[in-house]
């Protein structure tokens, strides 16, 4: 499975968006992006998921880049609440689980 | 409540000694996996299991056994604790992880120190 690249840390405003990058450049073309966060000492939470289309659910946005290789996960409007470690990784589909791991994520703290 | 069930949530036990961690799931799915956290860091895959009687190592197996006699219950054995073995452990399913790509739901960690 292919390793992502996030920022440590980012800060955000109450009430603004949140972007969230993660750079995956040696997708594969059968590799699915997934979102996580972990709040505090909880398990991880799931997010959102895509391939190549961006998605949207109650919680997120995900937009990926054309070439794959980067997307971003889109908190539209950041509470307090949201301040979380965020985790990218890549999995295949239609096979076992592989090796892959969370990597340290992105600590973002959103400050009133 | 249906869901992903981890007992007990705090474990302190000495080097040597033979702990095991359970994990309880009601969906039937049939992924299950265990991670570890250390302190600071993100998770790592230990074990995996694609169903009954099927396991497989993740990243970092050693020190660790685990077994899946039954669907709904994948237990964490380490045989022989070691201080380096002191952290946080996640179980967690999902259904079908391969074919339909469902997410991993978690569950609550169980946290253990080996003094």
């Amino acid at each position: 499975d292919a390793k992502t690249t996030q920022p440590p840390s980012m800060d955000c405003a109450e009430g603004r968006a949140a972007n969230l990058p993660c750079n995956h450049s040696t997708i594969s073309g059968n590799e699915y992006v997934y979102w996580y966060r972990q709040i505090h000492s909880q398990g991880p939470q799931y997010i959102i998921h895509g391939l190549k289309n961006n998605e949207t659910n109650e919680m997120a946005s995900l937009i990926i880049t054309e070439d794959r290789k980067s997307s971003t996960l889109i908190l539209p409007h950041a509470t307090l609440r949201d301040t979380a470690v965020y985790y990218c990784i890549v999995r295949v589909a239609g096979t076992n689980a592989g090796k892959s791991t969370f990597g340290d994520g992105t600590t973002l703290t959103v400050k009133p | 409540d249906a869901g992903i069930t981890q007992s007990p949530r705090y474990k302190i036990t000495e080097t040597g000694r033979q702990v095991t961690l359970m994990c309880h799931q009601t969906w039937s799915h049939s992924y299950m996996f265990w991670y570890r956290q250390d302190l600071g860091h993100g998770l790592r895959l230990i074990y995996y299991s694609a169903a009954a009687d099927i396991t497989d190592k993740g990243e970092v197996p050693d020190g660790y056994v685990v077994s899946r006699s039954k669907t709904e219950n994948f237990p964490l054995t380490l045989e022989s604790a070691t201080r380096s073995q002191t952290s946080v452990y996640f179980c967690a399913s999902s259904e079908s992880w391969g074919a339909s790509n469902q997410p991993q739901h978690f569950g609550d960690g169980t946290r253990l120190s080996i003094l």
